[in-house]
C-alpha cells in the first residue's frame, strides 16, 4: 500500500533555530513530491520535487529529494514565529489503467511546527 | 486512513453529464474544503464551508456547485464541465476556520472530462 510518513509529528523550537522536517515514502510509480505549509487557511504550496539531489530554495526554506532512499527533507533556517504551521508532504503516484495513466496524491499527516519567541 | 472519505475515487464523465462528488468525515470537524489539483500544479482552494455556511468561493465557475447539508458531508455537483476541468479533486476538513489545527485530506476523486 502506498504511504507517506512524516516525522516528527510535532516540533517546538525557538526563534532563530534551524529545523529539518522529514518525509519518507513508499509508493508505486512515483512522479513527484510536494511540500505544503498549512496555517489557518488552505495549505500553501512550497516546493515540488521530481529529481534527486537538486535542492530547491525559497528564502529561508529549502528542500531536497533522495529517490534512492525514498525521502525528502524540508529545512527552515533562522526560524520565525510566522513559520509556525503544519507542513504537509505529499507524493504523487502514477496509477496505470488501460488506455492511460493518472496521478494520485498521497499525503502525509503533517508536521506541526511551533516557533516560540 | 485520515478519517475523510471521498467517493468515487475515479470518475469519467462527458461534457453534458451531471455528476456529484461526495465527501464524508466523522472527525467532529466543522470546516470542510474542496480543492482542485491539476497536473503539475499545486492545490487550488475552491470552496470552504464553516459550520455548514459557505465562507469562501475562490472565483470558481458556476458549473461547480457545492452543497453542505451538515457538518459531516460535503458534495460537489458537476454539470456541463470542460476537458480542462479534468483534475484531482480533494476534500479536506479541519476543526474550524479559527482554530489552529491541521486539515485532514481525503484521497481525492480523479475526474476525467471527455
Amino acid at each position: 500500500e502506498d504511504k507517506v510518513v512524516q516525522s516528527p509529528l510535532s516540533l517546538v523550537v525557538h526563534e532563530g533555530d534551524t529545523v529539518t522536517l522529514n518525509c519518507s515514502y513508499e509508493v508505486t510509480n512515483f512522479r513527484s513530491l510536494l511540500w505544503y505549509k498549512q496555517e489557518k487557511k488552505a495549505p500553501t504550496f512550497l516546493f515540488m520535487l521530481t529529481s534527486s539531489g537538486i535542492e530547491k530554495k525559497s528564502g529561508r526554506l529549502s528542500s531536497i529529494l533522495d529517490k534512492k532512499e525514498l525521502f525528502s527533507i524540508l529545512n527552515i533556517t533562522a526560524t520565525q514565529t510566522g513559520d509556525s504551521a503544519v507542513y504537509l508532504c505529499a507524493v504523487e503516484a502514477i496509477v496505470l489503467f488501460y488506455g492511460g495513466s493518472q496521478g494520485n496524491l498521497i499525503f502525509g499527516k503533517g508536521t506541526k511546527l511551533s516557533v516560540k519567541p | 486512513e485520515t478519517g475523510v472519505t471521498q467517493t468515487p475515487r475515479h470518475l469519467v464523465m462527458g461534457m453534458t453529464n451531471k455528476k456529484s462528488l461526495k465527501c464524508e468525515q466523522h472527525l467532529g470537524h466543522n470546516a470542510m474544503y474542496w480543492y482542485k489539483q491539476s497536473a503539475k500544479k499545486p492545490l487550488e482552494l475552491m470552496f470552504v464551508y464553516n459550520f455548514k455556511e459557505q465562507t469562501e468561493n475562490n472565483s470558481v465557475p458556476s458549473r461547480f456547485s457545492p452543497e453542505c447539508p451538515n457538518s459531516s458531508h460535503l458534495f460537489l455537483h458537476l454539470h456541463t464541465l470542460q476537458p480542462e476541468d479534468s483534475a484531482l479533486y480533494l476534500c479536506a476538513s479541519s476543526q474550524d476556520r479559527q482554530g489552529n489545527t491541521e486539515a485532514f485530506f481525503g484521497q481525492g476523486t480523479r475526474l476525467t472530462v471527455v
